[in-house]
């Protein structure tokens, strides 16, 4: 079945710590998103690739970093210069770029604070 | 920034009545989507209305655009325990906005309830 798979599922950082999110899709899509979710809120973009080797920063991309070194996955970093880092970070894909196109979202990795 | 508003916050039906949600946005448009998410998931699509339509249906779902008051609302129709979620509209910034990019922009979501 082809789809988004995040992982893991639940992460906790320490203070200081750097932590990675892993994004992997088997849909053949060119771009791929990272959101941050919070509580009883709306998806706020953080990164977004639409091509292997580019990516381009989104509306809260401070404290976050990303490559994009092979198609099929797109990591992303919380650094320790997030301050606030608890939150359901969601990532997703599309062929080409949004225009006339869904998103496919995978099912989201919970980061929380230790 | 989030572009869209949903409207209302919240809110619960009983299983068979419809549903209505509301979206205002603030830009011009190419498209606007709509989609639900379930608790601890990730989003899923339901419908894609582009900016020269002004009404699409799929299945219970009824989306209508009104792009003269920046705005759209969707309809679920014979509602089932099963559509309980958040519903998130979603706009894709249209001319003179291309230099944002190509990125969703989302609005902040309706919860709905549907009660047995």
């Amino acid at each position: 079945d082809g789809g988004i798979t995040q992982s893991p599922k639940y992460l906790f950082r320490k203070e200081g710590q750097n932590v990675t999110l892993s994004c992997e899709q088997n849909l053949n899509h060119d771009a791929m998103y990272w959101y941050r979710q919070d509580p009883g809120q709306g998806l706020r973009l953080i990164y977004y690739s639409q091509i292997v080797n580019d990516f381009q920063k989104g509306d809260i991309a401070e404290g976050y970093s990303v490559s994009r070194e092979k198609k099929e996955s797109f990591p992303l970093t919380v650094t320790s210069a997030q301050k606030n880092p608890t939150a359901f970070y969601l990532c997703a894909s599309t062929p080409r770029g949004v225009s006339n196109q869904p998103q496919h979202f995978g099912d989201g990795t919970r980061l929380s604070i230790l | 920034s989030q572009q869209g508003e949903e409207d209302p916050q919240a809110l619960s039906i009983q299983e068979g009545e419809n549903a209505t949600m509301n979206c205002s946005y603030k830009t011009s448009i190419n498209n606007l989507q709509w989609y639900r998410q379930n608790s601890g998931r990730g989003l899923v699509h339901l419908i894609l209305i582009r900016s020269n339509e002004r009404e699409k249906h799929s299945g219970r779902l009824r989306v209508t655009l009104d792009t003269s008051k920046k705005s759209s609302s969707l309809l679920i129709t014979a509602s089932r325990a099963a559509d309980t979620a958040s519903y998130f509209c979603a706009t894709d910034a249209g001319p003179p906005f291309w230099s944002s990019g190509d990125k969703l922009t989302f609005g902040t979501g309706t919860r709905l309830a549907v009660r047995p």
